[in-house]
């Protein structure tokens, strides 16, 4: 079955680490997003990369870095100076027609404790 | 930068009535795809409308594309407690750019 797997479903993290979110897919997509979800809140969009070795910072860079080393790689590291990591992690992808819009996993459950 | 607002952020409704719920660009949109998200779960896409008017219909849901493309609509009729979750429209402008999302719960 093709799909898009992201890993850890959670994650615990004490302040001043960074931690690796990791996404998969084999949906032969070209392009990749991660999206940072908060309660109450709509999907803010951190990074995303149409085509491998590229990639564009979303509205939420900061604190966050990404690579796109394989097409069907795209892992998000949380670094220590986003003030603010606790969140709800979303990965995406989607071919370049978007007509069956975008695949999302099931995303990783951050938590700073 | 492209703002999608949606309305109400919330919709509780009797079960078997039917709601809508808006979504609004402040820029015109090349087009606007809608997604459900269940409770726990991830967004899972519905349709994306494309044309300036367009309507969609899948079932009970019923979606609609303002004729400048800049507004959207989800109608839900005969409400079923499968509808649950949360509906997220999203516009897209080189990139999607989604809403909050309207939350909907069923009173059976």
């Amino acid at each position: 079955d093709g799909g898009i797997t992201q890993s850890p479903k959670y994650l615990f993290r004490k302040e001043g680490q960074n931690v690796t979110l990791s996404c998969e897919q084999n949906l032969n997509h070209d392009a990749m997003y991660w999206y940072r979800q908060d309660p109450g809140q709509g999907l803010r969009l951190i990074y995303y990369s149409q085509i491998v070795n590229d990639f564009q910072k979303g509205d939420i860079a900061e604190g966050y870095s990404v690579s796109r080393e394989k097409k069907e790689s795209f892992p998000l590291t949380v670094t220590s100076a986003q003030k603010n990591p606790t969140a709800f992690y979303l990965c995406a992808s989607s071919s370049r027609s978007l007509a069956y819009g975008y695949t999302f996993g099931s995303g990783t459950r951050l938590t700073v404790v | 930068g492209q703002q999608v607002m949606q309305i109400p952020q919330y919709q509780h409704v009797q079960e078997g009535e039917d709601f809508t719920t808006y979504c609004n660009s402040s820029t015109t949109l090349s087009n606007i795809q809608w997604y459900k998200q269940r409770p726990g779960g991830h967004p899972v896409f519905l349709i994306q409308l494309v044309k300036s008017g367009e309507v969609k219909k899948q079932k009970r849901l019923t979606f609609q594309f303002g004729e400048a493309k800049k507004n959207s609509s989800l109608h839900i009729t005969a409400t079923q407690t499968t509808d649950v979750g949360t509906y997220f429209c999203a516009g897209y402008d080189y990139k999607l750019s989604f809403g909050a999302g309207t939350t909907v719960t069923v009173r059976a």
